[in-house]
This record gives C-alpha cells, structure tokens and sequence, in this order.
C-alpha cells in the first residue's frame, strides 16, 4: 500500500514569496490533514479535510495561508506572501475515517520550508 | 492550557536499558485516544502505540508499552530493551471529538531520546 506522498521535500523561498505543497493522500482515505512543525516543536494541526469539505481550520492563519482538496484527492497548501516564522516542515496526514477515537493518522515524510 | 504536556526535552539511556517517557493530557471529555509517535532525523512519523480511555488493560506492543493511569491523566512510554535505533523524537498524541463530531489529532512537544551504545 502507498504511504502518504508530499512534495517538494525541500523548498527555500524568500520572504513576500508565495509556495505551494502537495499532498496525496493514501488512496480511499477520506480524512486529511496538514499540520506545521516549527523546529524543536510538536505539530501543530492547521486544517482538516473530510474528503473536500473543511472540518476544522481554526489555526490556519486565513491571511496568509490558504488550502484546498479538490475531488476529495489530492491537497495543495499555499503560503502568500511567506515570512520569516513560516519556516517548518509541513506534514500532510491521511487517515481512513475522521470521527472515533481510536482513528490512525498516517504521515508523509513533509515539505522542509525556509523562508530567507 | 497544554492538552499535551511531555516534561522531558531530552532523555538520555544506555543500550539494552529501560526508559520512561513522560505524558500527561488535559481533557473532559470521557472518550478519548492517545497515541505514542515516533520522529526519526529523516522526518517521517511512526505509529507507535495507541490506547483508548476506556480501555482497562496498558497497551503493549513489542517493545513498547503504555503505562496508563487515568486518574493522574498520564500516559508515559515505556520502552524496553533500548536499542540504537530508538534515537529519535518521540511524540505523545491525544485524539478527541470536536464538537463538529469529527474527531482531531493534538500533538506534545516531544521528547528527544538518545541511545548511547
């Protein structure tokens, strides 16, 4: 079975620049997630996808930061304009449900962004 | 207030040694799930462990078991038998039910393992 795919691996910008993510999710998952890990940090979830609807994006700076899930597939993440504390790895998730409790998060290897 | 508190940035264990890693968690809800990830240097995070509230038994899962004590709301790693392979960050997770009736992933700030031969 496929993993989680994310790319680019890595990606330097400088600031006021926009970027984008991608993220694929493992195939017939319904839920997924982008979190942002600030270096030395836990992740911290920004929005969560239940197939192309929004479920929660209360810590998605909406300024700035934009996502979509076109088809209830694939996801993109969007910074724009990029600042300097955006620097982090990016982690998209997938997971086969979004409700329960006991419901396994899968992760992919995430996006390394610095922003100079 | 932290929903996720992990005390310990760094701990350091000799190979072949036990090592606890400390977890406690903040919620009201009855229902609940916490889960142990693991972070290597390339990035990727590894399940782990998982327990339910409700579940009455400490998971275990090879090396790896969960020491859970609901009261005090903890819910530490035990790793046994360290091996070198077990350097990494872990990360303690708690899944609850929003009100929207989804449920969400709420991570700690880890604990940083480093296993010396």
């Amino acid at each position: 079975e496929a993993g989680v795919a994310q790319s680019p691996r890595y990606k330097i910008i400088e600031k006021r620049q926009s970027v984008a993510f991608w993220c694929n999710p493992i195939s017939g998952h319904a839920t997924l997630y982008w979190y942002q890990q600030i270096l030395g940090q836990g992740p911290k979830l920004l929005i969560q996808f239940q197939n192309n609807g929004v479920v929660d994006d209360s810590q998605l700076p909406k300024d700035r930061f934009s996502a979509e899930r076109l088809k209830g597939v694939d996801s993109t993440l969007k910074i724009q304009p990029a600042k300097l504390e955006d620097s982090a790895v990016y982690l998209c998730a997938s997971s086969l449900v979004g409700t329960g409790v006991y419901t396994e998060a899968f992760f992919g290897q995430g996006t390394r962004l610095t922003v100079v | 207030a932290q929903k996720i508190t992990q005390t310990q940035p760094g701990m350091f264990v000799q190979e072949k040694e036990a090592v606890t890693l400390d977890c406690t968690y903040d919620t009201s809800d009855q229902s609940y799930g916490l889960f142990w990830y693991k972070q290597p240097s390339s990035g990727e995070m590894i399940f782990l462990i998982y327990q339910g509230s409700y579940d009455e038994q400490n998971a275990t899962e090879g090396r790896y078991s969960l020491n859970f004590q609901k009261a005090r709301k903890s819910a530490n790693l035990v790793i046994s038998a360290s091996q070198l392979g077990d350097s990494a960050m872990y990360f303690c997770a708690m899944r609850e039910v929003m009100n929207s009736g989804y449920s969400t992933l709420t991570f700690g700030k880890g604990t940083m393992l480093l296993v010396s031969p």
